[in-house]
C-alpha cells in the first residue's frame, strides 16, 4: 500500500524557473518530512513540518503542510543546478507505529544550466 | 552531527551466499531501520528495531533477518542471497517521533 503519492515523478527544468512538488495522502500524519537524495548517497533531511497549515522556508525552498495534515508541497524558487536530486516526502503515522516513516516514491528533479 | 555508518559502499556476492550488512550509529537512537531502494519502487521497509534485541517486520521481510545485540549496531542478514535482492540498501536511525531519519550512505549490493 502506497500511503503517500508524489507528483510529478520526473521534473526537468531550466535554471531560474520555479517548481512545485506535491505529496498527497488519504491518511493523516503526525508530521511530514522532506528529504533530498543525490546519486549514490543516502537521503538527507531537509525539513520536518508538524502543525497543520505550517509553512517553513529554507532559503529558496518553501514547505507547506496541509491544514488536515494529509498533504504537503515543496516549492523551489529560481531553481539552480545544485537543486538537482531525488526529493522524497515521508509521513510519520499517528498512534503506535514505533517510529517508522512512510515514504513517497520520490520526484526526480533535474535543473539544467 | 549524527553519523550512521554502513560498513560497505559496494558489495558483490554470489547466489546462495549468506550476506551481512552492518550499520552503526553514534547518537544513542532507539529506532533503527533497514530499507531497500529500487528504481520505480521507492524506499521499502525491510525490518526495524525500537530497542536492543527487539525487531519488527517491515513491508518486505521475506528472505531477510536482522540482529540488534547492541543499541548502536543493527545488522541486516540475507540468509541465502538471490539475484532479486540486488539493490541499494539504506540504514537509518531516528530519535523520538517528529524527528527525521539520519541515513547512512547506502550499500549497493549486487548478487550474481
Amino acid at each position: 500500500t502506497q500511503l503517500l503519492e508524489q507528483s510529478p515523478q520526473f521534473l526537468s527544468i531550466q535554471e531560474g524557473e520555479n517548481l512545485t512538488v506535491y505529496c498527497n495522502s488519504s491518511s493523516v500524519f503526525s508530521s511530514l518530512q522532506w528529504y533530498r537524495q543525490e546519486p549514490g548517497e543516502g537521503p538527507v533531511l531537509l525539513v520536518t513540518v508538524v502543525t497543520g497549515g505550517e509553512v517553513k522556508k529554507l532559503k529558496r525552498l518553501t514547505f507547506q503542510f496541509g491544514d488536515a495534515r494529509k498533504d504537503s508541497s515543496l516549492h523551489i524558487t529560481a531553481a539552480q543546478p545544485g537543486d538537482t536530486g531525488l526529493y522524497l516526502c515521508a509521513g510519520a503515522g499517528r498512534g503506535s507505529t514505533l517510529g517508522r516513516l512512510y515514504f513517497g516514491r520520490g520526484t526526480q528533479l533535474t535543473v539544467w544550466p | 552531527d549524527v553519523k550512521v555508518t554502513q560498513s560497505s559502499r559496494y558489495l558483490v556476492k554470489r547466489t546462495g551466499e549468506k550476506v551481512f550488512l552492518e550499520c552503526v550509529q553514534d547518537m544513542d537512537h532507539e529506532n533503527m531501520f533497514w530499507y531497500r531502494q529500487d528504481p520505480g519502487l521507492g524506499l521499502r521497509l525491510i525490518y526495524f528495531s525500537y530497542d536492543v534485541k527487539m525487531k519488527e517486520k517491515g513491508d518486505i521481510p521475506e528472505g531477510y533477518s536482522v540482529s540488534r545485540e547492541k543499541k548502536e549496531r543493527f545488522s541486516l542478514i540475507l540468509e541465502s542471497a538471490s539475484t532479486n535482492q540486488t539493490s541499494m540498501y539504506l540504514c537509518a536511525s531516528r530519535p523520538p517521533p517528529n524527528y527525521g531519519y539520519t541515513f547512512g550512505s547506502g550499500t549497493r549490493l549486487t548478487v550474481v
